[in-house]
């Protein structure tokens, strides 16, 4: 089992549409979590970190379930400068503290 | 502008070469790390270091090695000895507040081909 999983996509979505992305972590002893973006052949980029009581950055939204080791990231009203892929990426609360990435969702967003 | 420097953008390795990616920062992070990623898969560790004369191999660091002689400069090597070397490498840096890493950010990365 990967120790983070996404959904690979792709996700298909009209502007202006609401859409979901989950991801699901596996080692309890992960510490924080974030939500990078990635566009084609670019780096990835900090979207959000991800806080236990839920936050909120202008469109996007995420969530998180320590309970359940799940992670959400929600975004309104999508723009086609969305379209990227979103990684899913948790930090181990190990002496050195690595990071795990996701294998990414992809999001396409048409007219 | 602070940021993350990787050189080359585009980079072909003949068999036997080795070949040196750059990166540099000029952000005062004290981590900096390397990654390289392949497509589909997520990002993997080769290798990171925390402070300056010192280096740790990540999760794939056979077949690379790292320097770390000054605070912003963090090169990564190549060897003859990464047979399937063609991949997108990245480098990123971070913060260590309090003994916590703070978010990774990344270089614009570098892409590795074979001739």
């Amino acid at each position: 089992r990967k120790e983070v999983e996404q959904d690979p996509g792709p996700f298909n979505v009209p502007e202006g549409a609401t859409v979901a992305f989950n991801c699901t972590y596996s080692n309890s002893a992960s510490q924080s979590f974030f939500w990078y973006r990635q566009d084609c052949r670019k780096e990835p980029k900090l979207l959000m970190s991800v806080y236990s009581s839920g936050n909120e950055d202008g469109r996007f939204t995420a969530q998180l379930n320590r309970a359940s080791q799940y992670i959400s990231l929600l975004i309104r009203d999508s723009k086609l400068s969305d379209s990227a892929t979103y990684l899913c990426v948790v930090r181990l609360n190990t002496g050195f503290q690595k990071l795990v990435f996701g294998t990414g969702t992809r999001l396409l967003v048409s007219p | 502008d602070g940021g993350i420097t990787q050189s080359p953008k585009y980079l072909f390795r003949k068999e036997g070469q080795n070949v040196t990616l750059s990166c540099e920062q000029n952000l005062n992070h004290d981590a900096m790390y390397w990654y390289r990623q392949d497509p589909g898969q997520g990002l993997r560790l080769i290798y990171y270091s925390q402070i300056v004369n010192d280096f740790q191999k990540g999760d794939i660091a056979e077949g690379y090695s790292v320097s770390r002689e000054k605070k912003e400069s963090f090169p990564l090597t190549v060897t003859s000895a990464q047979k399937n070397p063609t991949a997108f490498y990245l480098c990123a840096s971070s913060i260590m507040t309090g003994g916590s890493n703070q978010p990774q950010h990344f270089g614009d990365g570098t892409r590795l081909s074979i001739l």
